[in-house]
């Protein structure tokens, strides 16, 4: 089955302490990047990567790292999580820059 | 600056209803998502459209690229339609922007 995988889909921690979100898509999709979601503001691109090794900033990068040593992953670095930084995050996969997306079913992080 | 609005932002409507939600856009794109979210809050692909018109079951999406605006139609809409439909746009610069949602409520 195609799918976009995201681990944890909860995770409550705490000020400061390391932590890494995993997504891994099983499509061989170039294309993936990470959103967040918060009340009010609605999906906003945090990164994004057109293949292995190439990333870039979206329009919140700040506060975060992302790196994509293989093409089925692309994990999300939060490597000093504030509380602001609480948020829904979602991870999505497509075969190139103009195709469908396909989502991760979101990581519910809160930073306390 | 590359904005993308939605309209309405609540919708509720009797099961039936035909249902259109707009999205409307700043600056010329290179690719449109529709895209629905569930109250348990799974994001799934609609459509994606560069032009012209797409049809998938009870779902219809059309864009207008010179007046810069797409439409999500629902036609015989049921309660299981009840979700937050979004739109995002894919401008020139790779960045997708997205709309802040329309809640689509339908009432048996």
């Amino acid at each position: 089955e195609a799918q976009v995988t995201q681990n944890p889909r909860y995770l409550i921690t705490v000020t400061g302490k390391k932590l890494t979100v995993t997504c891994s898509q099983n499509m061989n999709h170039e294309y993936m990047s990470w959103y967040r979601q918060d009340p009010g503001l609605g999906l906003r691109q945090i990164y994004y990567s057109m293949n292995v090794e190439v990333t870039d900033k979206g329009d919140v990068p700040e506060g975060y790292k992302v790196s994509r040593k293989e093409k089925r992953n692309f994990p999300l670095i939060l490597e000093s999580p504030s509380p602001n930084q609480t948020s829904l995050y979602f991870c999505a996969s497509s075969s190139r820059r103009r195709a469908e997306a396909f989502f991760g079913q979101g990581t519910r992080l809160t930073v306390v | 600056k590359n904005e993308v609005e939605q309209s309405p932002q609540n919708l509720t409507a009797q099961e039936g209803e035909f249902i259109t939600i707009n999205c409307s856009y700043s600056v010329g794109i290179s690719a449109l998502h529709w895209l629905q979210q569930h109250p348990g809050g799974g994001i799934v692909s609609l459509f994606m459209l560069s032009s012209g018109k797409k049809k998938h079951g009870r779902l219809i999406a059309t864009i207008n690229i010179q007046e810069k605006h797409s439409s999500l139609h629902i036609t015989a809409s049921h309660p299981r339609d009840s979700a937050v439909y979004i739109c995002a746009v894919l401008f020139g610069n790779e960045k997708l922007t997205f709309g802040t949602g329309t809640r689509l409520t339908i009432i048996p």
